[in-house]
C-alpha cells in the first residue's frame, strides 16, 4: 500500500510558465512533508518543506501547499527554469524522520 | 557543499562477494542515519534505521543478516551487502538528519551492478 502518491510520473512545462507538482497521501498520521530534486545517479537534494500545523511555505520561487482535508500537497516552482529540469520526489514523515517517498515526478522544463 | 557524504559512488562485484558502503555525516553528529534503496523509476524505499551504538533497525522484508549495517560513531554509517547477487544490483542512498524532525541530507549514491 502506497501511503505517498504522486500520480504524474512526468511534466513538461515552458520556461517563464509555473509548474505545479502534486502529491497525494494516505496516512493521516503524517505531521512533516518534503520536497526533494534529484539527477540521475545523485543522491536527492533538500528543496523545502513544510509543517501540518500551516498550509503554506514559500521559499524564493519555491512554495509548497498542504491541504490536510484533502490529503494534498502540492510544489509550484514560478518562473520555471531549465535547470529545474529533475526528478522531484514528495515524502512525509511522522515526526521521526523516517521519511516515505512517492515515486517522484520527471519535470522538463523547454526553453 | 555536502553534508553527508557517501562511498563509493559505484562499485561493480562479483556474485557472492560482499561489498561495503559507507556514509559520512561531514559537519555534524549523526546519532540516527538511514538507508534506503532505489530501483529503477521507482520511489526510495527505506530499508534501515542506523543507531549510533545499537542495534540498527530493518523494514518489513529487508534481510539483517545479508544487509549488514554498522554505526560505530557519531559521524559513519556503514552498508555491508553480503553475498551479493545480481537481484541486489539498485542505487543505495544513505541519508542523516542535522537535527530531529528537520530535513534530512542524502549522500551522493551507490549504483551497485552485481555480475
Amino acid at each position: 500500500d502506497q501511503q505517498v502518491k504522486q500520480n504524474s510520473p512526468s511534466l513538461s512545462v515552458q520556461e517563464g510558465r509555473i509548474s505545479i507538482l502534486n502529491c497525494d497521501y494516505t496516512n493521516s498520521m503524517f505531521d512533516y512533508f518534503l520536497w526533494y530534486k534529484k539527477y540521475p545517479a545523485e543522491g536527492p537534494t533538500f528543496l523545502i518543506s513544510i509543517s501540518s500545523i500551516k498550509d503554506k511555505n514559500e521559499d524564493g520561487r519555491f512554495t509548497v501547499f498542504l491541504n490536510k482535508s484533502a490529503k494534498h500537497l502540492s510544489l509550484h516552482i514560478v518562473p520555471s527554469q531549465p535547470g529545474d529540469s529533475a526528478v522531484y520526489f514528495c515524502a512525509a514523515s511522522v515526526s521521526n524522520y523516517k521519511l516515505t517517498f512517492g515515486k517522484g515526478t520527471l519535470l522538463t522544463v523547454n526553453p | 557543499g555536502a553534508v553527508v557524504s557517501q562511498h563509493p559512488s559505484w562499485v561493480i562485484c562479483k556474485s557472492g562477494t560482499s561489498v561495503k558502503i559507507e556514509c559520512r555525516s561531514l559537519d555534524f553528529q549523526a546519532t540516527t542515519m538511514f538507508w534506503y534503496r532505489q530501483f529503477p523509476k521507482q520511489s526510495l524505499m527505506l530499508m534501515a534505521t542506523s543507531n549510533e551504538g545499537s542495534k540498527a533497525t530493518y523494514e518489513q522484508g529487508v534481510e539483517k543478516d545479508k544487509f549488514l549495517i554498522n554505526h560505530a560513531s557519531l559521524t559513519l554509517s556503514t552498508l555491508t551487502v553480503t553475498s551479493a547477487h545480481p537481484e541486489d544490483s539498485s542505487f543505495y542512498i544513505c541519508s542523516a538528519p542535522r537535527m530531529e524532525n528537520t530535513e534530512a541530507f542524502f549522500g551522493q549514491g551507490t549504483r551497485l551492478t552485481v555480475v
